[in-house]
């Protein structure tokens, strides 16, 4: 069974820029939740989608946006990008949200901005 | 708000040694999980072990086991017998019923050969 998948692993984007990345979860799980990571905050909860829907958001501004589409896939957007969104992305699925469910993460999207 | 709180940056074990990560956490929620993940160098996270707060024993996978004790609000994670690819960034996490998982800071575990 495949594992969760990420595109691109490294980007460098330029201040200003937008940039989407994209997230395959596991086959069958439907819960796709994104973090990102940077060594000052250390891990921190973007957004949560279930069924193409959000269900949780962390405390992030509106430049950061995420989506779900009907085969789980999800993708996040960061527009305007500035030099502190540089940091590992890292996104995780399970089966559905919630509970004990287990999240399984992808090897991430370092993404970097000069 | 749930908090969950790593006291310990790095940690150095002897090969072969017992090692115990601490966890400390708070909610108000009496239904909640914890986690605890690895984190290589090479960035990707991998689950190691779930406990739940109404299980009534200790979660055991493999060479990993969680100390849970409820009334202090602790979540150790116990590495038996270390071994030189177990030296990593480790994490733990919780989450509450319908929330997002939050993590704590983290533990970087070397392994001396």
């Amino acid at each position: 069974k495949a594992g969760v998948t990420q595109t691109p692993r490294y980007l460098i984007k330029t201040r200003g820029q937008q940039v989407t990345l994209s997230c395959s979860p596991i086959s069958g799980h439907r819960s796709v939740s994104w973090y990102q990571q940077t060594p000052g905050q250390g891990l921190q909860f973007l957004f949560e989608y279930f069924s193409e829907t959000q269900r949780n958001k962390g405390n992030f501004p509106g430049r950061f946006s995420g989506r779900q589409f009907s085969n789980s896939r999800s993708e996040m957007n960061v527009s305007t990008l500035e030099l502190g969104d540089s940091a590992l992305y890292l996104c995780a699925s399970s089966l559905v949200p919630g509970g004990n469910n287990e999240q399984y993460f992808g090897p991430g999207t370092r993404l970097t901005v000069t | 708000a749930q908090k969950i709180t790593q006291t310990q940056p790095g940690m150095f074990v002897q090969e072969k040694e017992a090692v115990t990560l601490d966890c400390t956490y708070d909610t108000s929620d009496p239904s909640y999980g914890l986690f605890w993940y690895k984190q290589p160098s090479s960035g990707e996270m991998i689950f190691l072990i779930y406990q739940g707060s109404y299980d009534q024993q200790n979660a055991t996978e493999g060479r990993y086991s969680l100390n849970f004790q409820k009334a202090r609000k602790s979540a150790n994670l116990v590495i038996s017998a270390s071994q030189l690819g177990d030296s990593a960034m480790y994490f733990c996490a919780m989450r509450e019923r319908a929330s997002k998982i939050i993590f704590g800071s983290g533990t970087r575990l070397s392994i001396r050969p």
